[in-house]
């Protein structure tokens, strides 16, 4: 059974450097997404992106963040400048209109 | 405002059933979910229910949902050890992509 990828499984990255963590969705996911989870909180929606453009974005996603998918097969997620907060689980996940699968996450530890 | 909340432990004796139970606020929900995360893996989608169903049976698993007092829950039959894990309660509101999730359960299987 076909399943979301997510690469690094783990990224270990200096305040103010970028950081892009990608994901593999199954190759029939129309729609696409990014959460995260800080330690001891919530799952927390960050973007949502059909039709190669946001569809939906959270107050968290600043303009630090950014998505794309680039060749249609890749979604990644591109912080510009990390901060200490930034240091989480990062789960992107696709979908169908009602349904959606989650990759197995990249941890981000931010120094 | 939104929000989504679940008992944080359960634990169940094998060849028992498990009840998750969760609440949330928004009374406009149009799907709710159950995601399973076991240690280090991403969450798996294990069942939805449209908010305009009481009960949804899938093998072991049965969704009770009562709109009217705005509770979820999860029933496992037959409870086993591969289902130590932690289940999180998700709702998507209307006219929105994302999901809201509650804090987890984690549940502990023992012989």
């Amino acid at each position: 059974e076909p399943e979301v990828t997510q690469t690094p499984s783990h990224q270990v990255t200096q305040m103010g450097q970028e950081v892009i963590l990608r994901c593999v969705p199954i190759s029939n996911h129309l729609y696409f997404y990014w959460y995260r989870q800080i330690l001891g909180q919530k799952v927390e929606f960050l973007v949502s992106f059909y039709n190669n453009e946001i569809s939906e974005k959270s107050e968290i996603f600043d303009d630090q963040f950014s998505v794309e998918r680039p060749d249609g097969s890749n979604f990644t997620l591109k912080i510009r400048s990390t901060k200490l907060e930034d240091s989480a689980m990062y789960f992107c996940a696709g979908g169908g209109e009602n349904t959606q699968y989650f990759g197995p996450g990249t941890r981000l530890t931010v120094l | 405002g939104e929000d989504v909340e679940q008992s944080l432990f359960l634990s169940v004796r094998e060849g028992d059933s498990s009840v998750i139970n969760c609440t949330y606020t928004d009374s406009s929900s149009t799907y709710l979910y159950w995601y399973k995360q076991e240690p280090g893996a991403g969450l798996q989608l294990l069942t939805y229910i449209f908010s305009n169903m009481d009960m949804k049976q899938d093998q072991r698993l049965t969704v009770l949902l009562n709109k009217k007092d705005k509770h979820l829950s999860l029933r496992i039959a037959d409870t086993q050890t591969g289902d130590s894990a932690i289940y999180f309660c998700a709702e998507r509101l209307h006219n929105t992509d994302k999901l809201i999730f509650g804090t987890g359960t984690r549940l502990q299987v023992f012989p």
